[in-house]
This record gives structure tokens, C-alpha cells and sequence, in this order.
């Protein structure tokens, strides 16, 4: 069975680039990976999502690589509202489309 | 739009008495998602609609929760008899696919059972 772990929680300062990755076994060629943003007492919030090598938008990146047993989701230059909690979502086709939450990564970002 | 709608926003109840979260999703989305989130289990999918059907309802913890849609802006979480184990914070998403698409989030509902 799939499943994804990522690191609990991760501290940063305001301006560094933060990098989390998520491990992701037994995805199948065709399974999409996205990455959420919680704030407490909200929903999450779509971040980005990506099949493959690498995707950018206008607030993070996402890299793949080429075995796709994990992904790492790029914060660049983190803000003290960047503090907040980001989950890795797989969304796995083999499993009769059965959608994996990570254990979700606590971000602390300190001046 | 107004995104997802959730109610109520909080609900207190007693063990053994019946609850009942609603759901309206954003218009035109065909998948509508139902997730409970603790501290101990952290977010898990109960169930999801395609175009009204219940396509995977792994996820429902047992026969106290089902899960209704009865049409496209409208969808019912229930549980009977409820526990204070059900306590946890219920979200209700929607999206235009299953995958490839992001999910938008409702504010969600805060469940205690005493």
C-alpha cells in the first residue's frame, strides 16, 4: 500500500529558502502529487501540484525526480506567515483512486 | 463564488445523540470530498461523491457515519449515535476532478461529544 511520510515539524528564519520533502512508495506512474497549506482553525489551502521534474509557480516550487518515490516542495525566501503547517497529498490510481495525506510538516519560521 | 460552505461552524453534543454536518460545494465541481482531522490521526479522506455517487467510503470509520448526496449543492455527513471519540474537526472539499485539480477546502466543523 502507498503511503507518504514527511519530517513532523522543520524551524527557519525569515528570508531563507526552506525545502520539504515528502517520501511517497508504491505511487504509480500516473498518480499526481500536490502539496497543502494549513493555518490553524482553516482548511487547507492548495500550494502546488506536479507530475514530474520540476514545477514552478508564484509561491513555490515542487521537484520531482525521475523514480518519483519522493518530492520536495521549495519555499523560497519564507516569511513569518509562512508559518503554518504543509501536507504532501498522492493521489494513488492502484489503489481504486485512493487519495494519501501526509502526516503533515509543522513550519516554524522565526525573525 | 462563495467557496465551500460548511455548517454548522462549531457543534456540541452529547454521547448518544445524533449529528449532523452539511456541505455545499462550489457550483460546478463534481467531486465533493468528506475528511476528519485530529491530533492523532491527522487529515483522513471518509468518503468522496463523483456526480452524486459515493465512489469510496473506505474511510468511514463504521456503521455510525454514512454520507449523503442527495444533488450537486448538497451534501449531509451524519453520525448516530455519536462518541466522544467522533470529536475532531470535520472538512468538507470540492474539485473539478479526482486528481490534477486542487481541492478547495471548507472552514470546516469543530465536533465535540461530551
Amino acid at each position: 500500500l502507498a503511503k507518504t511520510t514527511q519530517p513532523i515539524s522543520m524551524d527557519s528564519y525569515e528570508g531563507q529558502e526552506v525545502n520539504i520533502t515528502c517520501s511517497h512508495n508504491n505511487i504509480a506512474t500516473n498518480d499526481y502529487i500536490t502539496w497543502y497549506q494549513q493555518f490553524p482553525s482553516q482548511g487547507p489551502r492548495f500550494i502546488i501540484q506536479g507530475y514530474k521534474t520540476k514545477v514552478t509557480n508564484e509561491v513555490a516550487s515542487l521537484f520531482i525526480p525521475a523514480d518519483r518515490k519522493s518530492s520536495t516542495l521549495s519555499l523560497p525566501r519564507v516569511s513569518l506567515s509562512d508559518t503554518a503547517v504543509y501536507y504532501c497529498l498522492v493521489a494513488v490510481y492502484n489503489q481504486g483512486g485512493k487519495l494519501i495525506f501526509g502526516q503533515g510538516t509543522e513550519l516554524s519560521v522565526k525573525p | 463564488d462563495a467557496g465551500v460552505i460548511q455548517s454548522p461552524r462549531h457543534e456540541v453534543t452529547e454521547m448518544g445523540q445524533e449529528v449532523t454536518l452539511r456541505c455545499k460545494p462550489i457550483s460546478g465541481h463534481d467531486y465533493l470530498f468528506w475528511y476528519r482531522q485530529t491530533m492523532m490521526r491527522g487529515l483522513e479522506l471518509l468518503i468522496y461523491f463523483n456526480n452524486n455517487v459515493p465512489i469510496d467510503d473506505s474511510g468511514m470509520p463504521e456503521d455510525r457515519f454514512s454520507a449523503k448526496m442527495p444533488n450537486a449543492s448538497f451534501s449531509t455527513l451524519k453520525i448516530q449515535p455519536s462518541e466522544p471519540r467522533d470529536s475532531a474537526v470535520y472538512f468538507c472539499a470540492s474539485s473539478s476532478e479526482l486528481t490534477g485539480a486542487e481541492q478547495y477546502f471548507g472552514p470546516g466543523t469543530r465536533l465535540t461529544v461530551t
